[in-house]
C-alpha cells in the first residue's frame, strides 16, 4: 500500500514569509508525528496527534509554528513569519495508533528560508 | 532531559567488515528501542526494535542490535558489510513518559567496495 507522502518535497521561502507543509500518512493510521531534522542531525520531535487532536505539542519551538489534523487524516503543519533559523527537512510519521508503535517515515519536505 | 548518543559521527568499512555501531541512552524507566536506516536519497527505514523479551534481536538485511539494560545501551551489529549497506543509522528511544521517538545524532557508513 502507498506509505506516507509529503508534499512539497522541496519548498523556497523568503524570511518573513507563511509556509504549509503537508503530510498524509497511511490510511488507518491514527497517530501522525511532525519531526524537524536539522543539517548533521537526528530528527527532533515537534507534535504529535491521536485522530484529530493535538496530544502533544511540546517539541513545537515557539507560537509561530502550529499543526492541524482537522479530520484525522491529513495533517498540515503551518510556519509563520520564518526565520532563517527554520531552514531543516520537516518529517511527517504515522502509526496505526500511538503507544510505541512502529512509526513509518514520509521522504519529509526541505524548507530553505533565504 | 532524555537524550541518545551515539557515538561514532562517521564510519568508513571494507566491504565483508564487521559493523558496530554504539547507541547510549538517558535512563528514562521503560523503554522501546529502534534502529532506523535513511539509504541515500531515501526515507528513514526501521531496520530493527526491541519492545520485551530476548534482549538480542534481529532485523532485515542482516543486521542484529543487542540489549544491555545495565549499560543503557542498544548496539547495532552486522558481521560483514555490503557495500548496499552505505547509509546513515539512527538509534531511537521511545521513553514511556513520552509521545514520540527520541533520536541519536545518526552515524553515516560508508561502504568501500
Amino acid at each position: 500500500g502507498a506509505g506516507v507522502s509529503q508534499t512539497p518535497s522541496n519548498k523556497v521561502t523568503e524570511k518573513g514569509k507563511y509556509v504549509e507543509l503537508r503530510c498524509d500518512p497511511i490510511s488507518g493510521h491514527t497517530a501522525l508525528y511532525w519531526y524537524r531534522q536539522s543539517l548533521g542531525q537526528g530528527p527532533e520531535f515537534l507534535i504529535y496527534f491521536q485522530g484529530t487532536g493535538a496530544a502533544d505539542d511540546s517539541g513545537l519551538p515557539n507560537d509561530r509554528f502550529f499543526a492541524v489534523r482537522p479530520e484525522g487524516s491529513v495533517s498540515t503543519l503551518k510556519i509563520q513569519r520564518t526565520e532563517r533559523g527554520d531552514s531543516a527537512v520537516y518529517l511527517c510519521a504515522s502509526s496505526l495508533r500511538g503507544d510505541y508503535n512502529e512509526q513509518f517515515f514520509g521522504p519529509g519536505t526541505r524548507l530553505t528560508v533565504l | 532531559a532524555q537524550s541518545v548518543s551515539q557515538h561514532n559521527h562517521h564510519v568508513i568499512l571494507s566491504e565483508a567488515a564487521s559493523l558496530e555501531l554504539g547507541c547510549n541512552y538517558s535512563y528514562g524507566g521503560t523503554v522501546n528501542l529502534f534502529w532506523y536506516v535513511q539509504y541515500p536519497g531515501q526515507h528513514l527505514q526501521l531496520l530493527l526494535k526491541y519492545f520485551s523479551g530476548d534482549p538480542l534481536v534481529k532485523g532485515i538485511k542482516g543486521f542484529e542490535a543487542e540489549f544491555i539494560k545495565s549499560k543503557f545501551s542498544f548496539n547495532l551489529r552486522k558481521p560483514s558489510v555490503q557495500w548496499s549497506d552505505t547509509a546513515e543509522y539512527f538509534c531511537a528511544v521511545y521513553y514511556n513518559a513520552g509521545n514520540m521517538l527520541t533520536f541519536g545524532g545518526g552515524t553515516r557508513l560508508m561502504v568501500k567496495p
